[in-house]
């Protein structure tokens, strides 16, 4: 079935850098897209980026509000992926979720999310 | 960036009510269309992904349906447990975008 499992979060000052970890068991991770998804206190889901697998060259989509900010990394070997957060600002204050990438269908593959870690809270403020 | 927009924002029903709960995307995604329930406090679940198709676990009373650019989500009989927020999602373009959530809650 699989488990993801996040940490590293905590308080941090505004321009300050985070990395995030997301360990993951229960399945192959190599073989996986695996994406960061956060949710600010009170709101809804913001999908923050995407890294692709090895076969995919482990290239990584970012959403606009953190592109150039943040970087995703993954080490198939330890089955762990990572988030870099720098220049951390006010508004990336949320918990983030790292979150198994599924892909179905035969002819057309359509994409989703179906193991989701339970979170970790990043908190930036002075 | 594909826009998703839910409606009703939120919801009060009944132990026993059939719900429906929409989505309309900014331009066409095909199939590349899911949902998710979220409790509070927890992390999403995934219901339903490409548009119809149910996740493994969750109960038959789920439903979704639609194509193009306006989806829907259906419960047949609320159950006590179904009290939550939910969203869409599209992963039809980069970047992956969610609607804003339906909240449903207890009458």
């Amino acid at each position: 079935e699989g488990q993801l499992v996040e940490s590293g979060g905590g308080l941090i000052q505004p321009g300050g850098s985070l990395r995030l970890s997301c360990a993951a068991s229960g399945f192959t991770f190599s073989d996986h897209y695996m994406d960061w998804v956060r949710q600010a206190p009170g709101k809804g889901l913001e999908w923050v980026g995407r890294s692709r697998n090895k076969a995919n060259t482990y290239t990584a989509d970012y959403a606009a509000s953190v592109k150039g900010r943040f970087t995703i990394s993954r080490d198939d070997s330890k089955n762990f992926l990572y988030l870099q957060m720098n220049s951390l600002k006010i508004e990336d204050t949320a918990v983030y979720y790292c979150a198994r990438g599924f892909w179905s269908g035969y002819h057309t593959f359509y994409y989703s999310m179906d193991v989701w870690g339970k979170g970790t809270t990043v908190t930036v403020s002075s | 960036d594909i826009q998703m927009t839910q409606s009703p924002s939120s919801l009060s029903a009944s132990v026993g009510d059939r719900v429906t709960i929409s989505c309309r995307a900014s331009q066409t995604i095909t199939k590349y269309l899911n949902w998710y329930q979220q409790k509070p406090g927890t992390a999403p679940r995934l219901l339903i992904y490409s548009v119809s198709s149910l996740q493994s676990g969750v109960p038959s009373r789920f439903s979704g349906s639609g194509s193009g650019t306006d989806f829907t989500l259906t419960i047949s009989s609320l159950q006590p447990e179904d009290f939550a927020t939910y969203y869409c999602q599209q992963t039809y373009l980069i970047p992956i975008t969610f609607g804003q959530g339906t909240r449903l809650e207890i009458k």
